[in-house]
């Protein structure tokens, strides 16, 4: 297993337009996590997944963002009509239920343009 | 409100050098992290440290649970140009739930 691989690395995109992330945990793992990092800042948690049912989402996550992770697997990050504020970098980790050690992914960083 | 509360923010010392990076809490967490970032990288965990008073070493890195289960800290002895990285502390408030981050100590060692 070669770890939490995401997809794409970088992305710059206009104002307004969609974007989505994908994220592909360990294998065994059923937990699955998102962070948002901006400068200066510690990850902020977003949501996170156990197996496929969506179990918690931060205030963060406005209604412009959507998390999915059909089938348990692989998982995506979308943003609507996205605004400067919403450049970061996008971190995805996961973990096996009841330990707290996260494995990262190396993250997408979104600019907004 | 930040949870977690890490101190100092940035830290930059001489090769060879020992420092202590604190990490604090007025919150009773379950068990605290450590992990080490590079710039454009996810975070890498170091360790975990469960039991109240709990010392684990890794190398020339001493991590420490504070006996109320609120703080913990980093030592690194000897510092080397490699230890440069944003250290971060985080822990779940309640066992099994999700984990939140301090803001970090941007730590630079000077060759």
């Amino acid at each position: 297993d070669t770890g939490v691989s995401q997809d794409p690395r970088h992305k710059i995109t206009k104002r307004g337009q969609n974007v989505t992330f994908r994220c592909d945990p360990i294998s065994e793992h059923n937990r699955l996590y998102w962070y948002r990092q901006t400068l200066g800042q510690g990850p902020e948690f977003l949501t996170y997944f156990q197996n496929e049912a969506q179990l918690e989402k931060s205030r963060l996550l406005s209604d412009r963002f959507s998390a999915e992770r059909p089938k348990g697997s692989f998982s995506t990050l979308e943003i609507q009509r996205t605004e400067q504020g919403d450049s970061a970098m996008y971190l995805c980790a996961s973990s096996l239920s009841g330990y707290t050690g996260y494995t990262f992914g190396s993250g997408t960083r979104l600019t907004v343009v | 409100t930040q949870l977690l509360e890490q101190s100092p923010q940035f830290l930059s010392i001489q090769e060879g050098e020992n420092l202590t990076v604190y990490c604090n809490s007025s919150s009773v967490f379950s068990s605290l992290q450590w992990y080490r970032q590079e710039p454009g990288e996810g975070p890498v965990l170091l360790v975990t440290v469960v039991t109240g008073g709990e010392v684990k070493k890794l190398k020339r890195l001493t991590f420490q649970f504070g006996d109320a289960r609120k703080d913990s800290s980093l030592h690194i002895t000897a510092a080397q140009p490699g230890d440069t990285g944003l250290y971060l502390c985080a822990g779940p408030l309640n066992r099994d739930d999700k984990i939140i981050f301090g803001k970090g100590t941007r730590l630079h060692i000077l060759p």
